[in-house]
């Protein structure tokens, strides 16, 4: 059963503070790997896919890495604008497989 | 980029009634739609999937006869809750894809209340 874990549950940055968001999952054969953003009251927002373990994504403050077991998902010098739950999905791979599993998502709070 | 649009954004309906959700991709056609229901502190759960022009695959302990979806066009896809109970009461995310490795997009959900 694929399984997706994520830590710390919630993180608390001051404005500025740089840290990381961690993705443990356990897969069936990795298809891609995805962050998501979401804010209260609404959907989740994409952000990037990561498909093989070495790749690196950027958006702006935000960057994620992957390896064959975990993602990392770096955010440089936050602002309070960043403040959201982060959700990370894996997708298995196989023919016609598109279900994600997500993990409960990290929230992050960037304090000015 | 895509968007999906997800309508009511919230509702509230009496214990025994039945509530309909539209979830719509704007901007493209979505071969495949995914219903999923959010839980405070829980991970997103995959309630079933939806195809146009064919039944929907629901997930293990979803039931098919209270949870209706319909996939009538490749722009449309429909959850109606019926007979809703207060268990019931919920956050309501549609998504959808389009062709190819195109990644998932989500609808902006709805606050299900039952009183």
């Amino acid at each position: 059963e694929d399984q997706v874990t994520q830590s710390p549950e919630a993180l608390r940055l001051q404005e500025g503070e740089s840290s990381s968001l961690n993705c443990s999952y356990t897969v069936s054969g990795l298809r891609g790997l995805f962050w998501y953003r979401q804010d209260p009251g609404k959907g989740p927002e994409f952000l990037f896919t990561l498909y093989s373990a070495g790749e690196e994504k950027e958006k702006e403050r935000l960057k994620a890495t992957l390896t064959k077991k975990e993602s990392f998902l770096h955010i440089t010098a936050p602002k309070p604008e960043d403040s959201a739950t982060y959700l990370c999905a894996v997708q298995p791979s196989g023919a016609g497989s598109y279900q994600l599993t997500f993990g409960k998502g990290t929230k992050l709070s960037v304090i000015p | 980029g895509a968007v999906v649009s997800q309508h009511p954004s919230r509702v509230i309906c009496k214990s025994g009634t039945s509530v309909k959700i539209e979830c719509r991709s704007l901007d493209f056609q979505a071969t495949t739609m995914f219903w999923y229901r959010q839980f405070p502190k829980k991970s997103l759960m995959l309630m079933a999937t939806s195809n146009e022009g064919s039944k929907a695959t629901y997930e293990q302990g979803v039931e098919k006869d209270k949870f209706l979806i319909n996939h009538a066009s490749l722009t449309l896809s429909t959850l109606t809750v019926t007979s809703a109970h207060p268990e019931d009461s919920s956050f309501y995310i549609c998504s959808a894809r389009g062709a190819g490795d195109s990644p998932l997009h989500f609808g902006n959900g709805t606050r299900l209340t039952v009183t």
